[in-house]
């Protein structure tokens, strides 16, 4: 099972919306509701952000939106702002032995 | 209040054996639903998913991992262990432990991490 696909890097100037995009296949992202998204502070343990594709938990900021669109889920960030500055995991439930699966990481810049 | 962390060596040599407890308060593993899984991090790069443990005692593992990995739980302890055979230093990393929440499939709380080098 191959790690999900992500773009490398995604800048943004401050108060822009930016998408981050996250491939799979019909067995992960494709197949289920199950895709989840983590931000992550250098030196920092992963936070939940979005789960489900498109909920929230409580206290994460509105401007994190979550979607997909067959196998490729995205997470927005709107109103950027420079705290959003981070590396940004995607994951999903995989049908295949695997079971879980994180994608290869997008860092945001906040120009 | 969620939380977790891990305990255990911080340098292991080649070929050794690692082991890492994960004590975690404000949940119980013995809820229906309930997992604890472990993820690392290798330095500068992406996470890894290395398995997980339910209230049930079922546990899933990365397939490429799985011949060197074990996962259990001490429930009146509320700890969780992982068992890594054969270190080699790739292994070196920053390993996470995570809760999963019984109605999601996603982990909500993570533990701080804890690297772990592996060198002779």
């Amino acid at each position: 099972q191959s790690a999900l696909t992500q773009p490398a890097s995604v800048s943004g100037s401050p108060g822009q919306s930016i998408t981050l995009s996250c491939t799979g296949t019909s067995t992960d992202v494709g197949g289920y509701k199950y895709v989840s998204w983590y931000q992550q502070h250098p030196g920092n343990a992963p936070k939940l952000m979005i789960y489900d594709v498109t909920k929230r938990p409580s206290g994460v900021s509105n401007r994190f939106s979550g979607s997909k669109s067959g196998s490729t889920a995205s997470l927005t960030i709107s109103g950027l702002q420079a705290e959003d500055e981070a590396d940004y995991y995607c994951s999903s439930y995989t049908s295949s032995s695997t079971y879980y699966v994180f994608g290869t990481g997008t860092k945001v810049t906040v120009l | 209040q969620i939380t977790l962390k891990e305990s255990g060596p911080t340098l292991v040599k080649p070929t050794q054996t690692l082991t890492l407890t994960c004590t975690f308060s404000g949940f119980s593993l013995s809820t229906t639903g309930v997992g604890v899984g472990w993820i690392r991090q290798p330095p500068g790069k992406a996470l890894e998913w290395l398995g997980i443990i339910y209230w049930d005692d079922n546990d899933y593992y990365s397939p490429s991992l799985k011949s060197r990995l074990t996962i259990t739980k001490d429930t009146s302890k509320n700890q969780v262990v992982l068992t890594m055979t054969n270190m080699d230093p790739v292994d070196t990393a920053t390993y996470y432990c995570a809760h999963r929440p019984p109605q999601w499939l996603c982990f909500d709380h993570w533990g701080q991490g804890t690297l772990v080098t592996v060198s002779s």
